[in-house]
């Protein structure tokens, strides 16, 4: 399967534990985009990133979370100290971003709950 | 900030009829996509509208983007079941999303 991998697909952690997301995105691409949605809601950006440089993190709160796409392996976002608030499903999507208007490949996302 | 809006945000009609759903910013786009997300899954790409006034057609799926490039609409002839679906807008720079309509196709 050659599309975006995230893994894992459910998560439970209890508060104040930490969350590791992972994304591996389609083969060639190099950028990847974190979003968050909560149930009935639609996608809401989270950061943007390039290997190994986060081009846009507007979307992150400041604190507890954190993002990377080092040059080797998949991209992780880490939530650290879990809160109830944070119990979501996190979507990772890729794209080779030849331009702006580049389609974005999601994966099947990964569903935090927060206990 | 860019801001889309989804309308309607519900939508539930009988196998056969028409629809139409509407996304609509105050900023102009540079591009807009349309998904479609099912329980469980990641968006998947529907379209990529570029052009102001522009239409596309996907079998029975027809997209416009409007001529200022500020909103667009998906319109759905004789839906069916398997048209049942989370439908998602997102414009380019950022590719913001709006909050979606949700779609559920009764037999």
């Amino acid at each position: 399967n050659a599309g975006v991998m995230q893994n894992p697909r459910h998560l439970v952690r209890r508060r104040g534990q930490e969350a590791r997301l992972r994304c591996s995105p389609m083969k060639g691409h190099s950028h990847v985009y974190w979003y968050r949605q909560l149930p009935e809601e639609g996608l809401k950006f989270m950061v943007y990133l390039q290997k190994e440089n986060i081009i846009d993190e507007s979307g992150m709160p400041k604190e507890r979370f954190s993002a990377e796409f080092p040059k080797e392996g998949p991209s992780i976002l880490r939530i650290q100290q879990v809160v109830r608030g944070d119990s979501a499903a996190y979507f990772c999507a890729s794209s080779s971003r030849v331009s702006s208007s580049s389609p974005l490949h999601f994966g099947n996302g990964t569903r935090l709950t927060v206990t | 900030t860019q801001l889309l809006e989804q309308s309607p945000q519900f939508l539930s009609i009988q196998e056969g009829e028409n629809l139409t759903v509407y996304c609509n910013s105050s900023s102009v786009f540079s591009s807009l996509q349309w998904y479609r997300q099912e329980p469980g899954e990641g968006p998947v790409l529907l379209v990529t509208v570029v052009t102001g006034g522009e239409v596309k057609k996907l079998k029975r799926l027809t997209f416009q983007f409007g001529d200022a490039r500020k909103d667009s609409s998906l319109h759905i002839t004789a839906a069916q079941t398997g048209d049942t679906g989370l439908y998602l807008c997102a414009g380019a720079q950022k590719l913001v999303f709006g909050q979606g309509t949700r779609l559920t196709i009764n037999p």
